[in-house]
């Protein structure tokens, strides 16, 4: 009963190193989230997915790349990492219908960059 | 720039009081998500309200979904220390679903 999984959980970066997230989801779900949540500010959507192969930006995309090439893998790609993107980045995923359908959350990744 | 603002953003109250927390939109939405997080935790669904004037129980909360369908509360009865947490409501359109910034509650014993 896997549900969302998130690897890694904890890395640590250098200035200008790269990186990719992975998500993983067994509930055949359609739409795909990346969200990075700082203190006092919540959870701000990074990119998002609709369906295997589509992406879209959300409120906060700069710095950061996604790939959906299969529909239950969602990646976050950084690719010269700088310590603003210094967060917790959660993964969620849920069905596909017409009123908001439950969201279910990874674990999350605390990244650090120094 | 949140398209949903929560308040307040901290609230820290004594066992046994009430409270509400309340999250605002410019914004119509076809409905509205609570959610809950815990430290280290991703968070975790309560309730979805759907149509305007909806107002939904779940034990000691009570959450309201505004007539224009723009905003929502969240209010507790009678609040435990277990309800500590950070609450989040959370809004969908065309796929996307943006949190709002959240109320960090601490209920002291």
């Amino acid at each position: 009963n896997a549900g969302v999984t998130q690897t890694p959980k904890f890395r640590v970066l250098k200035t200008g190193q790269s990186m990719t997230l992975l998500c993983a989801q067994d509930m055949n779900h359609e739409y795909m989230y990346w969200y990075r949540q700082d203190p006092g500010m919540g959870l701000r959507l990074i990119h998002y997915s609709v369906g295997e192969g589509t992406t879209a930006k959300g409120e906060v995309p700069d710095g950061y790349n996604v790939s959906r090439l299969k529909k239950q893998n969602f990646l976050l790609g950084l690719e010269s990492a700088a310590p603003s993107q210094t967060s917790v980045y959660f993964c969620a995923s849920r069905k596909q219908g017409t009123l908001n359908t439950e969201a279910f959350f990874g674990q999350g990744t605390r990244l650090t960059v120094v | 720039t949140q398209l949903l603002e929560q308040s307040p953003q901290f609230l820290s109250i004594q066992e046994g009081e009430n409270l509400t927390v309340y999250c605002n939109s410019s914004s119509v939405f076809s409905s509205l998500q609570w959610y809950r997080q815990e430290p280290g935790e991703g968070p975790v669904l309560l309730v979805t309200v759907v149509t305007g004037g909806e107002v939904k129980k779940l034990k000691r909360l009570t959450f309201q979904f505004g007539d224009a369908r723009k905003d929502s509360s969240l209010h507790i009865t009678a609040a435990q220390p277990g309800d500590t947490g950070l609450y989040l409501c959370a809004g969908g359109r065309e796929g996307q679903l943006t949190f709002g910034s959240g109320t960090q509650l601490t209920v002291l014993p």
